[in-house]
């Protein structure tokens, strides 16, 4: 079956735009989850969507925010860019059900965001 | 907070074992292994659930010390395609309140 589609995979943008990252989880997958990947700071939880709903939140400015739609598609988006926010966001998709800890994330391969 | 990984990174030969540890001040709900090549979307490798309960890859086993907080990843017989990073995650709770917190990751090469 299909995996964990990140569109786009690359792109580039400058400080104060806003950019708009999408994910389609496994056919199935009700729960999609959002990771930060940077050499410094390694992979770091944005936040997790669960049947449309936001239900869990890491440690990141009001700036990044998400939503998931009805077909379990996923959408990310950033505003008012900052250099810092130059990384490889990575989503990862589950199906959702019982204890997430024990959930394994099937992750995609990424959008590489560069701001200038 | 975030586990600690040992080593940051680690040399091989082809052949040889390697032993990764990740480390947690806070009592875990379990640990997931993956392992991310250059470019490419990290790949689960395991699971180890408080209480014992493990999921994961045949080839890959790992052990977690539930008193110390403590798993550890065992490479044995490497071979080329275990070149990588690999992260643990960890899990405070059944429910992933928090989500995953990731280790900065252990850099694996294999020479041949």
């Amino acid at each position: 079956k299909a995996g964990v589609t990140q569109t786009p995979r690359y792109l580039i943008k400058t400080r104060g735009q806003q950019v708009t990252l999408s994910c389609s989880p496994i056919s199935g997958h009700r729960s999609v989850s959002w990771y930060q990947q940077t050499p410094g700071q390694g992979l770091q939880f944005l936040f997790e969507y669960f049947s449309e709903t936001q239900r869990n939140k890491g440690n990141f400015p009001g700036r990044f925010s998400g939503r998931q739609f009805s077909n379990s598609r996923s959408e990310m988006n950033v505003s008012t860019l900052e250099l810092g926010d130059s990384a490889l966001y990575l989503c990862a998709s589950t199906t959702g059900q019982g204890n997430s800890g024990a959930n394994v994330l099937t992750f995609g391969a990424g959008s590489r965001l560069t701001v200038l | 907070q975030q586990p600690v990984q040992s080593p940051q990174a680690v040399i091989l030969r082809e052949g040889e074992d390697a032993v990764i540890n990740c480390s947690s001040s806070k009592a875990l709900y379990s640990v997931h292994w993956y392992r991310q090549k250059h470019g490419e979307a990290p790949v689960f490798l395991m699971i180890l659930l408080k209480g014992g309960e493990q999921k994961g890859h045949e080839k890959i086993s790992a052990s977690f010390n539930e008193k110390k907080q403590q798993s550890s990843l065992y490479l044995t017989a490497s071979q080329l395609s275990y070149s990588g990073t690999y992260f643990c995650g960890t899990a405070l709770s059944g429910g992933g309140a928090d989500g995953l917190t990731f280790g900065k990751g252990t850099h694996l090469i294999i020479q041949p």
